[in-house]
């Protein structure tokens, strides 16, 4: 149990479809990230919140929209996604963005687009 | 160029063997964290340091700032540490990957 809670753990989509991942952690963390991590790369960062609010946006595409109504939760909402989108996903948390605190991770949602 | 490099990209051990995993950074940081990933793809923390060394059972690493580097040691390694193992230095604010090392460690 990692106290970062991703679900769905797999998704197949096709790309006309919509669908949402959501991430949930129960760590009393105030900020949460999305990171996508494509084979034989580095983890990439897309968002940022801290205190709900959006501090970064990687410059990622439209079709990749967040959420985060708390502190707790965090949504990435998925529509007309591409072939190349295909990856693993992965939320984590930590005490608050800026003060130096480690990662949480949770167990990531891997996406296939077909 | 990643900000961040790893090596070797790919290991394989005997189980008991001592193993050494080595990062290299170019950028000003804080911090640095050692992560593990296994194949389920969950990634878990193993060490996040300033300075000098932190042990943890098998697991130590070492930090030297001034030179950029950072090392993971695994004593007796098993087969149970089979993963892919990725450094992560980091600011308050940033946080930057390596690639990561595939241990696989053979009984």
């Amino acid at each position: 149990e990692t106290g970062v809670t991703q679900t769905p753990r797999h998704l197949v989509m096709g790309m006309t479809n919509k669908k949402s991942l959501k991430c949930e952690q129960h760590l009393g963390h105030n900020a949460m990230y999305w990171y996508k991590q494509s084979a034989k790369k580095p983890l990439e960062l897309m968002f940022v919140y801290n205190f709900k609010e959006q501090t970064e946006n990687n410059s990622v595409p439209s079709r990749f929209s967040p959420e985060c109504p708390n502190s707790s939760h965090l949504f990435l909402h998925l529509h007309t996604l591409q072939p190349e989108d295909s990856a693993l996903y992965l939320c984590a948390s930590s005490q608050g963005q800026g003060d130096n605190s480690p990662l949480h991770f949770g167990n990531g949602t891997r996406l296939t687009v077909t | 160029k990643n900000e961040v490099e790893q090596s070797p990209q790919n290991l394989t051990a005997q189980e008991g063997e001592f193993i050494t995993i080595n990062c290299s950074y170019s950028v000003g940081i804080s911090a640095l964290h050692w992560l593990q990933q296994h194949p389920g793809g969950g990634i878990v923390s193993l060490f996040m340091l300033s300075s000098g060394k932190k042990k943890h059972g098998r697991l130590i690493a070492t930090i030297n700032i001034q030179e950029k580097h950072s090392s993971l040691h695994i004593t007796a390694s098993h087969p149970r540490d089979s993963a892919v193992y990725i450094c992560a230095p980091h600011t308050g604010n940033q946080f930057y990957f390596g690639t990561g090392t595939s241990l696989t460690v053979i009984p």
